[in-house]
């Protein structure tokens, strides 16, 4: 089973860009789609967005225009960049093995999350 | 607030079996599948039920999903203590063009 490590700065300046990195072990993430969904402190699950590995895109239109997905095959990994952050953009930011195809949508698995604060 | 309603809590002794209800529109679990996933305290989201009622291997069959309409139900039967987590229902939503979760359960084992 792939077994998934985010991995990025745990504290980000307000209006400045997030940058995570979802590395992936003990399986290849070729041939498979990965999101990256998050969770503020007491709140929800709420989907950013998902990406392939021929770079195919997409995004939660709330979060479209701050948002890019990329895939880095050779090293096994995803990456999210997260533009203009605010307050808001606090969470834990959650890689996530996915399939969103026609009307099935699951994700599975997850990484453990890694948590960023956005403060000056 | 959250596309998708769940109760904010429910809660039931051990050994009993307990519903939670995720209640949608026609956009989303009227016409997607609806994925089940289970949070334990200060962990990741696990998927508990996927597609129609299936379940990942290691998911014990005290877990089944169902859906009626535009609303989907988990059920979780023989109630143990290691079941206390919060519980979130997702789906696709074709109107919003975006994955959509319920706003989660937490259950408590009395």
């Amino acid at each position: 089973q792939v077994l998934l490590q985010e991995s990025g700065p745990g504290l980000v300046k307000p209006s400045e860009t997030l940058s995570l990195t979802c590395t992936a072990s003990g399986g290849s993430i070729l041939s498979y789609k990965w999101s990256w969904i998050r969770q503020s402190a007491g709140k929800g699950l709420e989907w950013i967005g998902r990406t392939d590995t021929t770079g195919n895109t997409k995004y939660n239109p709330s979060l479209k225009t701050r948002v890019t997905m990329s895939v880095d095959k050779s090293r096994n990994r995803i990456s999210l960049t997260l533009k203009s952050v605010t307050d808001a953009d606090s969470a834990v930011y959650y890689c996530a093995r996915s399939t969103i195809l026609g009307v099935l949508t699951w994700f599975d698995p997850w990484g453990q999350g890694t948590l960023v604060t956005v403060s000056s | 607030q959250s596309v998708l309603t769940q109760p904010p809590s429910v809660s039931a002794a051990p050994g009993q079996k307990v519903t939670i209800s995720c209640s949608g529109s026609s956009s989303n679990i009227g016409s997607n599948y609806v994925s089940w996933y289970q949070q334990l305290p200060v962990a990741a989201p696990k998927l508990l039920i996927y597609e129609r009622n299936k379940r990942p291997s290691g998911i014990p069959d005290r877990f089944s999903g169902s859906k009626s309409g535009t609303s989907a139900t988990l059920d979780i039967a023989g109630l143990q203590t290691g079941d206390e987590a919060d519980y979130y229902c997702g789906t696709w939503d074709s109107s919003l063009n975006e994955v959509v979760f319920g706003g989660g359960t937490k259950l408590t084992v009395l």
